[in-house]
C-alpha cells in the first residue's frame, strides 16, 4: 500500500505570517504530485500539478516545490490570510492511474 | 461553464435498499474517479476509469460498483447499502489518465445509510 504523508495535520497562523506545509510520497514510479485547496463546505480544486524534480509552481501567495528523488513537497503560503483557511490536500500519481491522497493540512489563519 | 455534477447532492437511506449516485461531465475528459471522504481518513479512490468501457479498482471498492459506457457519465452504485458506507462522496475528471492533469471535482454527495 503507497502512503503519502502530510505535515503537520493541522496549523493555526495570525494574519500575515508565511507558512509551509510538507506532503511526503513514495519516490519510485513517481508520475506526479497534485496539490488541491478544499475550502469547508466546497469541493477540493486544483493548485498544482509537478511533474519534474525541482519543479517550483507559484499561483499569487502560494508557491510549491517538489523533490522526487527524495519523495517530498513543499507547500508555501506568504503573508497568510484569512480567506487562505481551508484543507491542503496532496496526491502522489504513479503509473497506475491511481490518485492517492494524503490526509491534508488544516489551515486556520487568524485575523 | 465547464463542470462535474452529481446527484442528489443528500441522501439518506435504509441498509440494503440499492441505490445509484450519478456523475456526469461536460468537458470532454478520459479520466473519471469516485472518492469518499470520511473523518481522519483523507480522501480514498473506490473506482477509476481511464475511459469509456475501462474501469479499475481503488483502493476501497468493496460493496460498490460503477459503469462506463459513455464518457461523459460515470454512476456509482451500492447494491447493498451498509451503514459503513455513510460518507461524504465526490466524483472527479480529468483530461486523461496519465495522473499529469489536474482532476476537476464534483460538489459532493452526503449519504447516510441507516
Amino acid at each position: 500500500i503507497l502512503n503519502v504523508e502530510q505535515s503537520p495535520q493541522s496549523l493555526h497562523v495570525q494574519e500575515g505570517d508565511s507558512t509551509n506545509f510538507t506532503c511526503s510520497f513514495p519516490s519510485s514510479n513517481f508520475y506526479a504530485l497534485h496539490w488541491y485547496r478544499w475550502e469547508t463546505a466546497k469541493s477540493p480544486e486544483a493548485l498544482f500539478v509537478m511533474t519534474l524534480n525541482g519543479d517550483e509552481k507559484k499561483k499569487g501567495r502560494i508557491s510549491a516545490t517538489l523533490n522526487t528523488k527524495e519523495g517530498y513537497s513543499y507547500l508555501y503560503i506568504k503573508g497568510s490570510q484569512p480567506e487562505d483557511s481551508a484543507t491542503y490536500l496532496c496526491a502522489f500519481s504513479g503509473n497506475t492511474g491511481k490518485l492517492i491522497f494524503g490526509q491534508g493540512t488544516t489551515l486556520q489563519v487568524k485575523p | 461553464e465547464a463542470q462535474v455534477t452529481q446527484n442528489p447532492r443528500y441522501l439518506i437511506t435504509v441498509t440494503g435498499k440499492k441505490l445509484t449516485v450519478t456523475c456526469s461531465q461536460n468537458m470532454n475528459h478520459e479520466y473519471m474517479s469516485w472518492y469518499r471522504q470520511d473523518p481522519g481518513l483523507g480522501l480514498r479512490q473506490i473506482y477509476y476509469s481511464m475511459n469509456v468501457e475501462v474501469t479499475d479498482k481503488g483502493d476501497v471498492p468493496e460493496g460498490y460498483k460503477v459503469s462506463r459506457k459513455e464518457k461523459r457519465n460515470f454512476p456509482l452504485i451500492l447494491e447493498s447499502p451498509s451503514p459503513n458506507q455513510t460518507s461524504l462522496y465526490f466524483c472527479a475528471s480529468s483530461l486523461s489518465g496519465t495522473g499529469t492533469y489536474e482532476q476537476y471535482f464534483g460538489p459532493g454527495t452526503r449519504l447516510t445509510v441507516t
